[in-house]
Order: C-alpha cells, then structure tokens, then sequence
C-alpha cells in the first residue's frame, strides 16, 4: 500500500509569517492529494486538494505544490493568523480507490 | 459544515465488551470509510463501503466488522474489546469509489476502553 511521510511534527510561527509543511509518497501511481486540519477535538476538514494533472492549486492563503518526479507535495500557508494553529494532515489513496493513507500530522502553532 | 453525522459522540466500554458505532452519509454520498484516529496520529483506515459491500479493508483484525445500509448509513462493529482499541472512529463520505475522489469526515466517536 501507500506509504506517506509528514515534517515537520511541529511547526511554530509568528503570524504573518510563512508555513510550509511537506508530504512524500511511495506509489507513482497516486493521483489526488487532499490536505486536512484538525482542530483540537473536532473531526478532520477537508481545506485544500489537488489531482497529479496540475503542479499547484491556491485557495486563498492557502496553495498546494505537487512535485510527481520526486513523489512529494507541501502545503503552503502564507501570511498565518492564530486561528490557523491546528494539526494538519496529508493523504494520499491507495491507486484508483478511495483507501487514503494519512500522514503523521503536523502541529502548527501561529505566535500571535 | 459538512453533513456527516455520527453516534454516539462518546462511550465508555470494558475491555471484551462489544460496541456499535453509527455513521450518516452527507446526502448523495454512496460511499463511506471508517478511521481509527488514536491520540497524536493520523487516522488509519479501517474500511470502506460501497453499495452495501465492502470495498477495501485496512490493517485490522477481523472483530472489526461493518455495515452499509440502503440509505448509506453505515456501522461499524468491534467485537472482543482490547484496551489498545480506545481511540477517536471517524467515518467519512464520499460521492464515488471509482477514483480518488474528496471524502468529508464526521465528527467521530470517542471510545474509551478500561
């Protein structure tokens, strides 16, 4: 199956400022990204995806890269404000299904 | 807000006890997936339902059974409870099964094993 790794753990910034945080996949063959927050005691949200057929996709202050070649797509948050702070997730499916494997998650704290 | 519904919210069972979680599909879903998310991890899948059958199944022992019903609603069955099964279930929905395609999350339930 896929195999999904998340850095950083934990993240701290000062808001305003830039957040990256970055997911590497193991199957060539998958497709669609989803990324996800989650915030203390809430179910996971859906705040951005993107499909292998484009290289990046912005909502906003928020934008996804995809880089195929390397088998590794980041979630950019630019200009953070505190009620960014939550844990975020990546995904990636199990080739043609709707089975996605999770990364760790990645702690964001925004320093008002 | 999306329109995944679950229940209960929490729960509190005994280890070899047995538990049934419910899960609501957001209108015109067709498919739904269980999670097992435990405390500072991502969820893990479990499996998934299409039409009534399962469609794919996670890392998990056979005492997690599941359900989908005509409507879509779905639960999910544990048998045989062990301490290590206490964690946050999520279900999540989604439109199609054929392709990767976006899933929302319900709000979970909290089981604690003791």
């Amino acid at each position: 199956g896929e195999n999904v790794e998340q850095h950083p753990s934990t993240l701290s910034v000062q808001e305003g400022d830039s957040a990256v945080i970055k997911c590497t996949y193991s199957d060539s063959a998958s497709n669609y990204f989803p990324w996800y927050k989650q915030e203390l005691g809430k179910r996971p949200q859906l705040i951005i995806d993107i499909r292998s057929n484009v290289g990046e996709k912005k909502d906003q202050r928020i934008a996804v890269t995809l880089n195929k070649t390397a088998k590794h797509f980041s979630l950019h948050i630019t200009e953070t404000q505190p009620e960014d702070s939550a844990v975020y997730f990546c995904a990636a499916p199990q080739t043609r299904s709707n089975q996605f494997y999770f990364g760790t998650g990645t702690s964001l704290t925004v320093i008002p | 807000e999306t329109g995944v519904t679950q229940s209960p919210t929490h729960l509190i069972k005994t280890r070899g006890q047995q538990v049934t979680l419910r899960c609501s599909s957001q209108s015109g879903h067709n498919t739904v997936s269980w999670y097992q998310q435990a405390l500072g991890q991502g969820p893990q899948f479990i499996f998934q339902y299409y039409r009534e059958e399962e469609n794919g199944r996670g890392n998990f022992p056979p005492r997690f059974s599941g359900l989908q019903f005509p409507n879509y609603s779905s639960e999910l069955n544990v048998n045989a409870l062990e301490l290590d099964d206490s964690a946050l279930y999520l279900c999540a929905s989604s439109l199609r099964r054929e392709l990767p395609h976006e899933q929302y999350f319900g709000p979970g339930t909290r089981l604690t094993v003791t």
